[in-house]
């Protein structure tokens, strides 16, 4: 079974300053991906960021990177140079690459991020 | 704009009434999932279908009934319903359930939710 854990219910972040939203895992699949997601009021939840465990690299897309230490299992969100439309609710998951659970996306409970002007 | 299309984006039912949800993706994604997310709480698995066929029930009461018509389309039909049904369903699609595909990185696409309401 995975699980997921996000220690942070809510952050703010001044605009224009960088942010981190923490996330640990614990697995026991040998292979696995680790997604972030935001969801605005709207409710859609909008695809962020992907990392592979076997990816040597941290993955990055635009003003988003993905802090990942596999030893410690842990992938980070780092936000930077927040705007006012970052606001909203972030969740890390993760979904195993191969095993009988391979459909099964599991999410942390989510970090409420609030951008002040 | 999301590729995942779900209407209607609001609904409001009566207990007694039957209405269905609906879910469209043109990615040529072949497998589609419904998801409910209560109010400040992560989506929760419902039924996940593979190739027009359902893989996966997580024990979900049988008032809420999905139908896949075709690779593109995703219902659910709603019948029944009580008022702690009331959440923001979420449809969303993937390359295929059984990850592990060439150049797949096993991302979900979502739809913007139906928000429904039970009265």
């Amino acid at each position: 079974a995975q699980k997921i854990t996000q220690t942070q219910p809510g952050m703010f972040v001044q605009e224009k300053e960088a942010v981190t939203l923490d996330c640990t895992y614990d697995t026991s699949d040998p292979s696995y991906g680790l997604f972030w997601y935001k969801q605005p009021s709207s409710g859609e939840m909008i695809f962020l960021i992907y990392q592979g465990s076997y990816d040597q690299q941290n993955a990055t897309e635009g003003r988003y990177s993905l802090n990942f230490q596999k030893a410690r299992k842990s992938a980070n969100l780092v936000i930077s140079a927040s705007q006012l439309g970052d606001s909203a609710m972030y969740f890390c998951a993760m979904r195993p690459r191969s095993g009988a659970g391979s459909y099964q996306l599991t999410f942390g409970k989510g970090t409420k991020l609030s951008v002040i002007p | 704009d999301t590729e995942v299309t779900q209407t209607p984006k609001h609904l409001v039912m009566g207990m007694t009434n039957k209405k269905s949800l609906k879910c469209e993706q043109h990615m040529g994604h072949r497998a589609m999932y419904w998801y409910k997310q209560k109010a400040k709480k992560p989506p929760e698995l419902m039924f996940v279908y593979s190739y027009e066929k359902l893989s996966i029930n997580e024990s979900v009461p049988s008032r809420f009934s999905p139908e896949c018509p075709n690779s593109s389309l995703l219902n659910l039909h709603l019948h029944a319903l009580q008022p702690e049904d009331s959440a923001l369903y979420l449809c969303a699609s993937s390359h295929s359930e059984r990850w592990g595909l060439a150049g797949d990185t096993g991302e979900l696409f979502f739809g913007e939710g139906s928000r429904l309401t039970v009265l």
